[in-house]
């Protein structure tokens, strides 16, 4: 079975910082996509960004990357120039390419951008 | 475009009821998913539909839950005689194309059961 795992419950970061949200999954797989996911109070999942397992370069979509470490099983994220509406719950996200019937999420960080 | 669509968005129900929670995807989405996501967690995997078929009903808890997606587009989470324990937001999400892309989440239904 898959796991994922979020050891930092919370974190806050002043804006315009930089802050890194850890995540680390357990998976016998080979072919697998990685995702993170930000829920804000409205509930609604937002898309951040994505990783495939195959590809070694690390993802960026504008001011988030990830670091992601295979061997490790690691997939961090990283949010440059903090924005106060960067305030929300962020979860990691496991699902298997050959398995993919369901995304496993870890328990979820919640983070708060300080004015 | 129009996003993914649940109603209600807050169903308030007793010990021992049935409720239903709908969920409408984004057109064209053959991948369908409901997800169960308890206070200070992270969404908890239900059940996936590709069409019509439930492909994988692993994550419903027990017989008192079940899904229908009768013409592949809108679903219908059902319950049976509700328990306290049930109350939990309720997430749907849809899916084109393969495993690797978006899921795009609906604002999900908040269940409680008094």
């Amino acid at each position: 079975a898959q796991t994922v795992t979020q050891s930092q419950p919370e974190m806050s970061v002043q804006e315009a910082e930089t802050v890194t949200l850890s995540c680390t999954y357990d998976t016998s797989e080979n072919n697998y996509y990685l995702f993170w996911y930000k829920q804000p109070p409205s509930r609604q999942m937002i898309l951040v960004i994505r990783q495939e397992a195959y590809k070694q370069q690390n993802a960026t979509e504008n001011r988030f990357s990830v670091n992601f470490q295979k061997a490790a099983k690691s997939f961090s994220l990283k949010i440059s120039d903090s924005q106060l509406g960067d305030t929300a719950m962020y979860f990691c996200a496991f699902i298997s390419y050959n398995t993919g019937n369901q995304f496993y999420f870890g328990t979820g960080t919640s983070l708060t951008v300080i004015p | 475009g129009a996003g993914v669509s649940q109603t209600p968005s807050n169903k308030v129900t007793e010990k021992g009821k049935y409720v239903e929670l709908r969920c409408d995807p984004i057109s064209g989405h053959t991948a369908l998913y409901w997800y169960r996501q308890s206070l200070g967690q992270g969404p908890e995997f239900l059940i996936y539909f590709q069409g019509t078929g439930a492909a994988d009903d692993s994550g419903l808890p027990n017989d008192r839950f079940f899904a229908v997606r009768p013409e592949g587009s809108v679903s219908t989470l059902k319950i049976q005689r509700t328990e306290r324990g049930d109350s939990a937001v309720y997430l749907c999400a849809s899916r084109a194309g393969g495993t690797g892309n978006e899921q795009f989440f609906g604002p999900g239904t908040r269940l409680t059961v008094l």
